[in-house]
């Protein structure tokens, strides 16, 4: 009874360093979503996948890019890391466009 | 552009308390709206999702009502309980879009 799985929970990474987070859901759900969640500005879309095989901007897409390998799993990546990227991220998904949403437990990044 | 506001950011409630958390969104051509429960260094849950033809949602304690013409939704808690203390988050999403749109949250304490 997994859910949505994301992983690293924590990581720090030095200004211009790159990497991927990862996220996993197990509800055969066809859309899948990240979020960044910063203090007073609530959730931000940064990227979503409607379906297998699509990929399109948020509302905060700048710096980040991402790869749906699979129904189950969608990557987001960063870069070139900038400290404006410190932040909590969440991976989320649903079976469909504007269905319940279903989100990992995030991960926090700190760029420095 | 939606904008969406919850108020107060924080509120502070003796166990056994009722309680109302407000939602206001700006556009009222929604096409559904989410109250969100999330507990610190979690994820968010989905408590309730509200279509836009609907009027109020119940799910135990829990009722969140919807007022479109208003732009108004609210999450009413009855016999609050310490284990409700959390974040409540609201988020809408209108036709036709995958972003949903969230607010801030309102950081619920429920005292012993």
């Amino acid at each position: 009874n997994a859910g949505v799985t994301q992983t690293p929970k924590f990581q720090v990474l030095k200004t211009g360093q790159s990497m991927t987070l990862q996220c996993a859901q197990d509800m055969n759900h066809n859309s899948m979503y990240w979020y960044r969640q910063d203090p007073g500005m609530g959730l931000r879309l940064i990227y979503y996948s409607a379906s297998e095989g699509t990929t399109d901007k948020g509302e905060v897409p700048n710096g980040y890019n991402v790869s749906r390998l699979n129904k189950r799993e969608f990557s987001l990546r960063l870069e070139s890391a900038a400290p404006s990227q410190t932040s909590v991220y969440f991976c989320a998904s649903s079976e469909g466009q504007q269905e319940k949403l279903f989100f990992g437990s995030g991960t926090q990044l700190s760029v420095l | 552009k939606q904008e969406v506001t919850q108020i107060p950011a924080a509120l502070s409630v003796p166990e056994g308390e009722n309680l109302v958390l407000n939602c206001s969104f700006t556009d009222s051509a929604i096409y559904n709206l989410q109250w969100f429960r999330q507990d610190p260094g979690k994820g968010l849950t989905s408590l309730l999702l509200i279509q836009s033809s609907q009027r109020e949602q119940t799910s135990g304690r829990l009722n969140a009502s919807l007022d479109k013409s208003s732009g108004r939704s609210t999450l009413y808690i009855a016999a609050s309980q310490p284990g409700d203390s959390a974040t409540y988050l609201c988020a809408v999403t209108t036709s036709g879009t995958y972003k949903y749109i969230f607010g801030t949250g309102t950081r619920l304490k429920v005292l012993a």
